[in-house]
């Protein structure tokens, strides 16, 4: 069955370091997105990529780099620089945005 | 400012009774807008969608919305609602000219039995 593998469901990791999340599709969608989800603030989102190589950045971009070297693949590399890590990411892709994303099952970061 | 608001953060209805679920959007223009549906530590499940055509809309699991112009909502209902309807409800819009999917910042559906 096509869908949208995140992993791992749980990362934890010393403060400081920076951590890559994997997002993986099979359903030959074209875009890809990444998006934050804190309680009370619904999702926010930090980076999207239309095509391979190429992608923009989201509303909270900052702390956070991606790339998009395959179709396929999407990670998201959570730097140092990110003041609040600590958070469910959700990566989701879509063939036409108006058709609806299809979303991974999460990856829950805790920063320690 | 938010442009997509869900004025209600929590809602708890009996089992049985119906749910509505209120959206307001701000976008002039007639967004591509949707309903999302979020169990807990899991992703999200697209529940219904509306771009264009008839204004009520129907979707799975027994849930329908209904776009109204002249009050910019898109309001989720289900007329009965079942204990496994307990999760997170948000909605979601796409400005017409792009792709990027704004959510609200939810609704928790609590089922009392």
């Amino acid at each position: 069955d096509g869908g949208i593998t995140q992993s791992p469901k749980y990362l934890f990791r010393k403060e400081g370091q920076n951590v890559t999340l994997s997002c993986e599709q099979n359903l030959n969608h074209d875009a890809m997105y990444w998006y934050r989800q804190d309680p009370g603030q619904g999702l926010r989102l930090i980076y999207y990529s239309q095509i391979v190589n190429d992608f923009q950045k989201g509303d909270i971009a900052e702390g956070y780099s991606v790339s998009r070297e395959k179709k396929e693949s999407f990670p998201l590399t959570v730097t140092s620089a990110q003041k609040n890590p600590t958070a469910f990411y959700l990566c989701a892709s879509s063939i036409e945005g108006r058709d609806g994303y299809t979303f991974g099952s999460g990856t829950r970061l805790t920063v320690v | 400012a938010q442009s997509v608001t869900q004025p209600d953060i929590h809602i708890t209805v009996s089992e049985g009774a119906s749910l509505e679920l209120r959206c307001n959007y701000s976008y002039g223009a007639t967004p591509y807008l949707f309903w999302y549906v979020q169990s807990p530590g899991q992703g999200l499940q697209l529940l219904l969608k509306y771009f264009s055509g008839d204004t009520l809309v129907q979707g799975i699991k027994g849930f329908e919305a209904e776009f109204k112009r002249s009050q910019s909502s898109f309001n989720l209902r289900k007329p009965s609602v079942h204990w496994s309807d307990a999760a997170e409800y948000f909605c979601g819009e796409i400005k017409a000219a792009g792709n990027k999917l704004t959510f609200g910042g939810g609704t928790r559906v609590l089922v009392k039995p």
